[in-house]
């Protein structure tokens, strides 16, 4: 079955605690992406990946990191989180970077304390 | 990168038809529309794209008038789990792919 699997589902941490999202995707595609939901706010942008070893920011990269060293692999870091880093975050995984249809996953809730 | 406007909010009622219009007047010839739905707490799913005139699938209706300034998603005969957020995007291969906040559509029984 074609998905893209993110875990943990939920996470609570404390401030400065590094953690890692992992994502992982099994369509071989070649665009990836990280995005961050909050209320009022919507889906914003990470960071996203072209390719294996091409990374790009979105529109809010500021405290994470991210890796493409394979391409079904897309993990988000976050080397010292902080409370505004609290939120919903969903990889996506499509085709290529345009108007291809992208494939989400099921979201990690992440809290910090 | 054309930016798109939609309402925040609909409500409709269960058996009714529903139409969710996008605003996208700066669209470019490369740009293609695509609908997304969102439930509480899932990642959006894809629901349909478009390009001009009319696509129909299993689910919805997209329609683009010529000028494709703007275009209209239809929800035939919705049902309360129809109650979700709906994401019109505008996007083609070079561009950064930004959702925007979204319309939310409330079925009422």
């Amino acid at each position: 079955e074609a998905q893209v699997t993110q875990n943990p589902r939920y996470l609570i941490t404390v401030t400065g605690k590094k953690l890692t999202v992992t994502c992982s995707q099994n369509m071989n595609h070649e665009y990836m992406s990280w995005y961050r939901q909050d209320p009022g706010l919507g889906l914003r942008q990470i960071y996203y990946s072209m390719n294996v070893e091409v990374t790009d920011k979105g529109d809010v990269p500021e405290g994470y990191k991210v890796s493409r060293k394979e391409k079904r692999n897309f993990p988000l870091i976050l080397e010292s989180p902080s409370p505004n880093q609290t939120s919903l975050y969903f990889c996506a995984s499509s085709l290529d970077r345009g108007a291809n249809i992208q494939y989400f996953g099921a979201g990690t809730r992440l809290s910090v304390l | 990168l054309a930016k798109t406007t939609q309402p925040i909010s609909m409500d409709s009622y269960e058996g009714q038809e529903v139409n969710i219009t996008c605003s996208h007047n700066n669209i470019a010839t490369n740009d293609y529309i695509t609908w997304y739905q969102q439930f509480p707490s899932q990642g959006p799913r894809f629901i349909i794209q478009g390009y001009k005139t009319k696509v129909t699938n299993e689910v919805a209706s997209l329609f683009i008038p010529a000028d494709r300034k703007s275009s209209t998603l239809s929800l035939p005969r919705v049902s309360l789990s129809d109650t979700a957020v709906y994401y019109c995007l505008v996007t083609n291969r070079d561009d950064k792919i930004i959702f925007g906040k979204g319309t939310r559509l409330h079925i009422l029984p």
